[in-house]
């Protein structure tokens, strides 16, 4: 299977700050997504990015697929983004998810 | 609100026993998708159903069996359970086959 690699694993970061995350992958994609699971564990979907940008408020993300790495930028971040970021991925060729390990990310005010 | 459901939202059982978890999608969406988060394994891929029909199968045990209905919902049996399987199970939906999922608020299984 593919190897989704996720970094950093943790990130602490005072209200107003911005941050990169940042997804590796060993392998050729067709499909990519970024998923954020709050404090209360629910998961929500943040962006499908096979490739190219898109944003969306102070959040954007960033595929490079032919160089196998996906970004995701959060902007003047607040203790609501506090929670863990995954990205996921499809291998080329084959429909099954391949979950990195996340980067747990605390705000504080 | 994703507009997708599951039920029960926790479930206590012991081991050797079997259980249903029951994942309705939002409207309109013919993918279902069902995986496990436990501590030491993290989010695993279990399985994915595309309009009653299965489309991938991941990491998911014999002991686990799952089906799309003609309506949609899906259900996720487990069987002979461990102790090791309790965990939290997520359904998610999507309109196609290869595109945003949206996820249910998961249920909690604990194997006593």
């Amino acid at each position: 299977g593919i190897q989704v690699e996720q970094s950093p694993p943790d990130l602490i970061l005072q209200e107003g700050a911005n941050s990169t995350l940042r997804c590796n992958f060993s392998d050729s994609v067709n499909n990519l997504q970024w998923f954020h699971q709050n404090p209360w564990g629910q998961l929500i979907n943040l962006f499908y990015i096979p490739s190219g940008t898109k944003q969306n408020g102070r959040l954007s993300a960033t595929t490079v697929a032919t160089e196998r790495y996906s970004l995701l930028y959060i902007s003047s971040s607040q203790t609501t983004d506090s929670g863990v970021y995954f990205c996921a991925v499809v291998q080329y060729n084959f429909n099954k998810f391949y979950f990195g390990s996340g980067t747990k990310l605390n705000v504080k005010p | 609100d994703s507009g997708v459901t599951q039920t029960p939202k926790h479930l206590i059982t012991a081991t050797g026993q079997r259980v249903t978890l029951r994942c309705s999608p939002r409207s309109g969406d013919l993918s279902v998708y069902w995986y496990q988060q436990s501590l030491d394994q993290g989010l695993q891929f279990l399985i994915h159903y595309y309009n009653g029909e299965e489309r991938a199968k991941g990491n998911i045990l014999e002991r686990f069996s799952a089906q799309q209905f003609p309506d949609l919902h899906s259900e996720l049996n487990l069987s002979s359970l461990e102790l090791g399987d309790s965990a939290l199970y997520f359904c998610a939906s999507s309109p196609h086959k290869t595109d945003t999922q949206y996820f249910g608020p998961g249920t909690r299984l604990t194997v006593l």
